[in-house]
């Protein structure tokens, strides 16, 4: 299984973007890549995924490097409702234990007024 | 997104009961669950996976007879934490994959163990 790589903790001004980076060189052609976040005393909330061209929706961008072995979370302005630990994660598939996401460390993402 | 519920959202019970958390997939059925714990401060830990009609398949060093999983219908699937001790004190968090395989998850029930 691809593992990822996330610093502990950002710190982010209020209104600024926010850039949350994720290491997986071992990540496999087939996978993708999760970003999910957790508030505090709550369930993982979805946020994008991708293969391997950047994505975007309404909440975030998510830019894979064209080796796949890195990626970036963009959050394009951040607010307070933004703090959360931030998870990087790649999908495990295939087989009858397909789609299981094994969640690492995540970031801590302060944003601050 | 797709909806997922689970209930109780807290609760406290006494050593040696036993305890029983429900997931619901509320606008979409899911052949596949998932259960997590979240010890304070830590990350999620994946405890098993849970399939319709068959036997949930547990993560290494999960005992199986403790954490009982039921998954008996599309919408539905629950853990039962038997004889329960202050160390399976946790926040349990069950996650939902959809037809299009992406997972939802529910907003986690915060078991205390008294």
């Amino acid at each position: 299984d691809a593992k990822t790589t996330q610093p502990p903790s950002m710190d982010c001004a209020e209104g600024r973007a926010a850039n949350l980076p994720c290491n997986h060189s071992t990540i496999s052609g087939n996978e993708y890549v999760y970003w999910y976040r957790q508030i505090h005393s709550q369930g993982p909330q979805y946020i994008i995924h991708g293969l391997k061209n950047n994505e975007t929706n309404e909440m975030a961008s998510l830019i894979i490097t064209e080796d796949r072995k890195s990626s970036t979370l963009i959050l394009p302005h951040a607010t307070l409702r933004d703090t959360a630990v931030y998870y990087c994660i790649v999908r495990v598939g295939g087989g009858n234990q397909g789609g299981k996401l094994i969640f690492g460390q995540g970031t801590e993402l302060s944003v601050k007024p | 997104g797709a909806v997922v519920s689970q209930h109780p959202s807290r609760v406290i019970c006494k050593s040696g009961t036993s305890v029983k958390i429900e997931c619901r997939s509320l606008d979409f059925q899911a052949t596949t669950m998932f259960w997590y714990r979240q010890f304070p401060k830590q990350s999620l830990m994946l405890m098993a996976t849970s399939n319709e009609g068959s036997k949930a398949t547990y993560e290494q060093g999960v005992e199986k007879d403790k954490f009982l999983i039921n998954h008996a219908s599309l919408t539905l699937s629950t853990l039962t934490v038997t004889s329960a001790h202050p160390e399976d004190s946790s926040f349990y968090i069950c996650s939902a994959r959809t037809g299009h395989d992406e997972a939802f998850f529910g907003q986690g029930t915060r078991l205390t163990v008294v």
